[in-house]
């Protein structure tokens, strides 16, 4: 079973500050994929990564995928409120392989 | 175009009855998943299918859970016996194929037991 830990569980900060959350696992996953879900609604895709050492930018969201494809952060310049949500790490093994979520990091960005 | 519709929005129900979730994929998505979420907390995986292939069962928390889906199109979850520890959102998901396509989310199903 490949497992994805998540870390921290609860992060509390002030709007403008910066943040890490991070998504770890000893299992090499061909590619991972970041959600986030807002109360009473489902999760929704921000990004996918696929390849080792792969940095994506989508505005203030820095997505970066280990080099060894094990492990993945998700970094986020000068939250604002609208940040706010329970932030998933999900990975896919090899093909034909359901997807594997980590225990979610839950954001919240007062203003 | 339509996205993944579950059904219903909310259930309450007492301890001991039977319930069923339906979930409602995106048309052409081989792939569905059903999570169970606490509130507050991470996705707990229950079920995967996957085509026509043996669902992956292995997430299911009791023989009270089951779950069916026809071909490659609507999903229902069943609960018998409820508890007022199954109490929780489950979540329905589906994808184009397996592995790393994106998953699509339903709104989920909020079921409460008393």
């Amino acid at each position: 079973t490949q497992l994805l830990e998540q870390s921290p569980q609860f992060l509390s900060i002030q709007e403008g500050e910066n943040l890490t959350v991070y998504c770890n696992s000893s299992s090499v996953f061909s590619s991972l994929q970041w959600y986030r879900q807002e109360p009473g609604e489902g999760p929704v895709l921000l990004v996918t990564v696929v390849t080792g050492g792969e940095v994506k930018k989508l505005k203030r969201l820095t997505f970066q995928f280990g080099d060894a494809r094990k492990d993945s952060s998700l970094h986020i310049t000068a939250a604002q409120p609208g940040d706010t949500g329970l932030y998933l790490c999900a990975g896919a093994g090899a093909a034909g392989n359901k997807l594997t979520f980590g225990g979610g990091t839950r954001v919240l960005v007062k203003p | 175009g339509a996205g993944v519709s579950q059904s219903p929005s909310n259930k309450v129900t007492e301890k001991g009855k039977d319930v069923e979730l339906r979930c409602d994929p995106i048309s052409g998505h081989t792939a569905l998943y059903w999570y169970r979420q606490r509130l507050g907390q991470g996705l707990e995986f229950l079920i995967y299918f996957q085509g026509n292939s043996a669902p992956d069962k292995s997430g299911l928390p009791s023989d009270r859970f089951s779950a069916e889906r026809t071909g490659e199109s609507v999903s229902t979850l069943t609960i018998q016996r409820t508890q007022q520890e199954d109490s929780a959102v489950y979540l329905c998901a589906s994808s184009l194929v397996s592995g790393g396509s994106p998953l699509h989310f339903g709104n989920g199903t909020r079921l409460t037991v008393t």
